[in-house]
């Protein structure tokens, strides 16, 4: 069955600095890929989403790859501030229907 | 603000009781999901409809679940009998289908805790 996983450790970052989140999928061959933020008692917002023609993709201080070869999505997040800490769910299409299969996300807490 | 609205946002519920969460979508969006989450998890997908017809029901929605999207617009999702195992974070989500590619609208969720 497809499988999404993401870093499951949290990722503590300085202000400043580049956060880099992984998203890893198995048994798959996706049209595209979204990545959505979460905050804590919130639902997910969409950010992101690349098509699997596509390398990268870049939104202000976001850019995502897409490697269909390796199964693989990097989320980057450069000039991080203390306002991006949060989860970062990447999210994956099913089937028909527009239904989403999620990662478990990754919690990033970027310090001032 | 016309995004995704869910009611009520808290829950708090004895074991044996029914609960019932309401969700309105983004008014022209004729897709709506019902995903469910729990602490440390990614959304896990429940169920969705085409305007009123649900198309999909995952192996998660036991028969306690059942889900209704009267008319198209606004959708509720009961749960009967409610275990402990249901604590979780409902979440809803609507989308405009069209074009294969679509963005999902995520309300702010219903807390459910069953003791």
């Amino acid at each position: 069955s497809q499988k999404i996983e993401q870093n499951s450790e949290a990722l503590n970052i300085q202000e400043g600095k580049t956060a880099t989140l992984t998203c890893n999928y198995t048994n798959y061959s996706p049209a595209y890929l979204q990545w959505y933020r979460q905050d804590p008692g919130r639902g997910p917002v969409f950010l992101l989403l690349i098509r699997e023609n596509e390398k990268e993709k870049r939104k202000e201080r976001l850019k995502v790859t897409f490697d269909t070869t390796l199964k693989q999505s990097l989320f980057h997040i450069t000039a991080s501030q203390p306002a991006d800490s949060a989860t970062y769910l990447c999210a994956l299409p099913y089937n028909q229907g527009g239904k989403l299969i999620f990662g478990q996300g990754t919690e990033l807490s970027v310090k001032p | 603000d016309t995004g995704v609205s869910q009611n009520p946002r808290h829950k708090i519920t004895k074991r044996g009781q029914n609960v019932t969460f309401r969700c309105d979508p983004i008014s022209e969006h004729n897709r709506l999901y019902w995903y469910r989450q729990t602490l440390g998890q990614g959304p896990e997908f429940l169920t969705y409809f085409q305007n009123e017809a649900q198309l999909e029901k995952s192996r998660l929605l036991s028969d306690r679940f059942s889900a209704e999207r009267p008319k198209g617009s606004f959708s509720t999702l009961e749960i009967q009998r409610t275990e402990q195992g249901d604590s979780a974070m409902y979440l809803c989500a609507s989308s405009l289908e069209g074009g294969g590619v679509t963005e999902a609208f995520f309300g702010q969720g219903t807390r459910l805790t069953v003791v």
